[in-house]
């Protein structure tokens, strides 16, 4: 199957920092990528879809200034969480693919904010 | 709202059967997918149900009943290694994923 990566796999940071997530897709191009947050013994909830060229669109509820995408090529979207607070520690995974039926999911980044 | 319901947790025995189930409520529904998780990983593809019926795939198979918004996993031959969550998701314009089911197997 399709490759994608992310970087970092984890960070730590202090409160009030931003922390830049990058999503690849190694061996495919993708117009649209989706990312989605994942709490503790919690299931995936999708924040955004990431479209190439265009605004991301968000799903209710999440806040886009404070979750910045940017999908500037068909093969890196980033997601920039910024002034983070504790409150923002997850699982953050990005997945991309051709349809919703052959997506391929990234390792994921844990977040810790202190 | 757009929602897939599944049992919080399932616990079998090695080598026994155990079937998950999902019940959705969602729009723009095309499909059903299933997905495993082990703890601290990603999501990786099992199967995925376009139509009613049964796919099989090894010691995994999959079921969807579109009337009754309705679908389950089957596993087999169940192994240490099958311990993991799984998810079912509604495949629209996105994935929608289920609540999630943990399934512990015991020696």
């Amino acid at each position: 199957g399709a490759v994608v990566s992310q970087h970092p796999s984890w960070v730590i940071c202090k409160s009030g920092t931003s922390v830049k997530i990058e999503c690849r897709s190694l061996d495919f191009q993708a117009t649209t990528m989706f990312w989605y947050r994942q709490f503790p013994k919690q299931s995936l909830m999708l924040m955004a879809t990431s479209n190439e060229g265009s605004k991301a669109t968000y799903e209710q509820g999440v806040e886009k200034d404070k979750f910045l995408i940017n999908h500037a090529s068909l093969t890196l979207s980033t997601l920039t969480v910024t002034s983070a607070h504790p409150e923002d520690s997850s699982f953050y995974i990005c997945s991309g693919g051709g349809s919703t039926d052959t997506q391929y999911f990234g390792p994921g980044t844990r977040l810790t904010v202190l | 709202g757009q929602s897939l319901e599944q049992p919080s947790e399932v616990t079998a025995v090695e080598g026994a059967i155990v079937q998950i189930n999902c019940t959705y409520q969602t729009s723009g529904f095309y499909g059903l997918s299933w997905y495993q998780q082990h703890d601290g990983g990603a999501p990786t593809f099992l199967s995925y149900n376009a139509l009613d019926g049964l796919e099989e795939t090894g010691r995994f198979s999959s079921f969807l009943s579109r009337s009754d918004s309705y679908g389950y996993l089957l596993l087999q031959e169940l192994q240490m290694k099958d311990s993991a969550s799984y998810f079912c998701a509604a495949n629209t314009d996105k994935l929608i994923f289920g609540t999630g089911t943990r399934l512990q197997v015991f020696p």
